[in-house]
């Protein structure tokens, strides 16, 4: 069974400062891994997605993502935060070689607030 | 614009009315699932269509009734629900099949309410 987990509920980061959002997942393959933003009242927007080659990936608005295999990792990062990234964050998983459906696994969320 | 068109936007209903939910997508996809997002809890997923033919349903009650008439509409009937049953429900679609990554494109959400 595949899982991901993100152990903060709310990370706390001043604007111009970097900020990291923290993801783990389990799944028995390799994993296609993705991170996703919702705004309040909002549907959930697409970042990036991890799929295979280059273990750092770019996406929307500044934020990019390392994947590491090793540590079952794939944590969003951006360098310098603004105070309009303060949302919720969700990490998921997908086994591409799970038959059992087309599931996306996805993680509890995590509340980014950037203080100017 | 997500290429995915959720209405109504909000939803008030009392616990004997019967309304409907309703999803379109124009981006050409051949899934289409709905998730349900309460407060504190994460987000859960109800039913998937492939093709039009449904393949996930995680043991929802049957006050929540869905219907996929074609690869680009996905309603969800509602039917004498319950105040715990208030909630964003999110519509979603992807592209399945070999050679795809299936990200999930998201509506932007229907509130509804019971009361």
């Amino acid at each position: 069974a595949q899982s991901v987990a993100q152990p903060e509920d709310q990370v706390n980061v001043a604007e111009g400062n970097p900020l990291t959002v923290k993801c783990t997942y389990s799944v028995s393959g390799n994993p296609y891994l993705f991170w996703y933003v919702q705004y309040p009242n909002r549907g959930l927007q697409f970042l990036l997605k991890y799929i295979t080659g280059d273990n750092l990936v770019k996406g929307s608005y500044g934020f990019e993502a390392e994947f590491n295999k090793s540590q079952t990792s794939f944590h969003l990062k951006k360098p310098s935060a603004l105070v309009s990234d303060s949302a919720l964050y969700f990490c998921a998983v997908r086994d591409p070689y799970n038959n059992a459906g087309n599931m996306l696994t996805f993680g509890g969320g995590t509340r980014l607030m950037v203080k100017p | 614009e997500t290429g995915v068109t959720q209405t109504p936007r909000h939803l008030v209903m009392g616990m004997t009315n019967k309304k409907s939910l309703k999803c379109e997508q124009h981006l050409g996809h051949n899934a289409m699932y709905w998730y349900k997002q309460s407060a504190k809890k994460p987000l859960e997923l109800m039913f998937v269509y492939n093709f039009k033919e449904q393949t996930e349903n995680n043991s929802v009650p049957s006050r929540f009734s869905p219907e996929c008439p074609n690869s680009s509409h996905l309603f969800l009937h509602l039917h004498t629900l319950q105040p715990e049953d208030s909630a964003l429900y999110l519509c979603a679609s992807s592209q399945e099949g070999q050679g795809t990554t299936g990200e999930l494109f998201f509506g932007e959400g229907s509130r509804l309410t019971v009361l």
